[in-house]
């Protein structure tokens, strides 16, 4: 059973493209996160969300827009993508309050061309 | 802001032996946790073990384990009895944050482990 998917798993994409990225989790959790891993493999928190609060971290181009239609779900949408946008993509999920272990999907691998 | 610094970009070890992977934060907060995560060639993040900062004793998983010397601000992953498979990069991490709001992670640069035979 997987816990947080992310689909595609690969996305190969023109520059100027609109693209989403699609994250499920069936862990019962009800807050989500998006970060960036770079081509140096650092990480970056993008969004956390949960039905009470999205917290954006300020880095972030307004062309980068979670959306969730329900607990289990937090998709990442890209508006006229650049070639800067090329990375790894993962989405987590935990639970809120205590001990927050996030999760995380098995990454999407995005390639502006 | 947090900081999390990981000094050592790589490191080699031998197959059976212990390793220790250093990992400094940097917060204001008394209230935080600190996660370790390895990334295998693969791709995927992989949750090893957590510490939180009230937390007396240090935090083990199997053959992790967690130093954690909160007045040197420092949470170093030992692993014990080095693997081949153990070989990937490590990524430290901490999380602040009130009970109840969303911890978002902040991640360190990674150490690349390489077990050798």
């Amino acid at each position: 059973d997987t816990a947080v998917s992310q689909t595609p798993k690969y996305l190969v994409t023109q520059m100027g493209n609109d693209k989403s990225i699609k994250c499920e989790q069936n862990l019962g959790h009800d807050t989500m996160y998006w970060y960036k891993q770079d081509s140096k493999k650092f990480l970056k928190i993008m969004f956390s969300y949960n039905n009470k609060e999205l917290i954006i971290n300020e880095t972030v181009p307004n062309r980068f827009s979670p959306k969730s239609p329900d607990k289990a779900h937090l998709n990442l949408h890209i508006n006229s993508l650049e070639l800067g946008d090329s990375a790894v993509y993962f989405c987590a999920s935990s639970r809120q309050g205590g001990r927050e272990t996030q999760y995380f999907g098995p990454g999407t691998r995005l390639l502006v061309l | 802001a947090q900081k999390i610094t990981q000094t050592q970009p790589g490191m080699f070890v031998q197959e059976k032996e212990a390793v220790t992977l250093d990992c400094t934060y940097d917060t204001s907060d008394q209230s935080y946790g600190l996660f370790w995560y390895k990334q295998p060639s693969s791709g995927e993040m992989i949750f090893l073990i957590y510490q939180g900062s009230y937390d007396e004793q240090n935090a083990t998983e199997g053959r992790y384990s967690l130093n954690f010397q909160k007045a040197r601000k420092s949470a170093n992953l030992v692993i014990s009895a080095s693997q081949l498979g153990d070989s990937a990069m490590y990524f430290c991490a901490m999380s602040v944050g009130h009970s109840g709001s969303a911890r978002q992670l902040t991640f360190g640069s990674g150490t690349q482990l390489t077990v050798l035979p």
